[in-house]
């Protein structure tokens, strides 16, 4: 079985200040890892995956994630969170399935303040 | 870069009746899904679909739900007969199948509203 855990529902920064969302996994087998973001009444947006590869991974608009196996974790970060940023996030697993079904976290709703 | 599409971006009904979703995965995807979520909720898995036949289904995908790919580029989501419950934005997905990458490429979704 897959599952994923975002750790907040809500995040609240200022603007020009660090984003961090946090993410934790489980699977049987080497997952598949991927972070969405979703503004409101919009579809899902694609910001970064982790497929194997390397362990830090680059996004679109400046996000990171890094892939931690002995912490089951992968928390996205952006350096610098700007007021287009405010969204809502959803961490995802994919892969652990014959059917390699996508299971995502119950999502982290990013505040940014002024 | 190719896209999955589907059609109509909102679609409203009456309670009991059918409804039919329509989705065009990327050509060469051979796995199919569909998600439903409900607003303010997360996303939940419904159905994958790979050879013409359903692989796997969540509780949630009862007999009011069907799938079905007719032609060689349509999946379809059918709900025979539609509750209040039954709104929500239904996304489409497709996963090519080969390689170790498990990544669903994800339609902008059907907003579902049930009167």
């Amino acid at each position: 079985a897959q599952s994923v855990t975002q750790l907040d529902s809500h995040v609240s920064v200022s603007e020009g200040t660090p984003v961090l969302l946090r993410c934790n996994y489980s699977s049987s087998y080497s997952p598949s890892l991927f972070w969405y973001v979703q503004h409101p009444n919009k579809g899902l947006q694609l910001l970064l995956k982790y497929t194997s590869a390397a362990t830090l991974v680059k996004g679109i608009n400046g996000f990171e994630a890094e892939f931690k196996k002995s912490e089951t974790s992968f928390h996205l970060t952006k350096p610098s969170a700007h007021m287009s940023d405010a969204a809502e996030y959803f961490c995802v697993v994919s892969g652990n399935t014959n059917a390699g079904k996508s299971t995502f976290g119950d999502g982290t709703t990013l505040t940014v303040k002024p | 870069e190719p896209e999955v599409t589907q059609t109509p971006s909102h679609q409203v009904t009456q309670m009991g009746q059918e409804v039919i979703l329509r989705c065009v995965p990327i050509s060469n995807h051979l796995y199919f899904y569909w998600y439903r979520q409900i607003l303010g909720q997360k996303v939940e898995f419904l159905v994958s679909f790979y050879n013409n036949e359903i692989s796997e289904k969540s509780e949630i995908f009862d007999d009011q739900f069907s799938v079905e790919r007719p032609d060689g580029s349509n999946f379809t989501l059918k709900i025979r007969s539609t509750k209040l419950e039954d709104s929500a934005m239904y996304f489409c997905a497709s996963r090519r199948g080969t390689g170790i990458s498990y990544e669903q490429y994800f339609g902008p979704g059907t907003r579902l509203t049930v009167t």
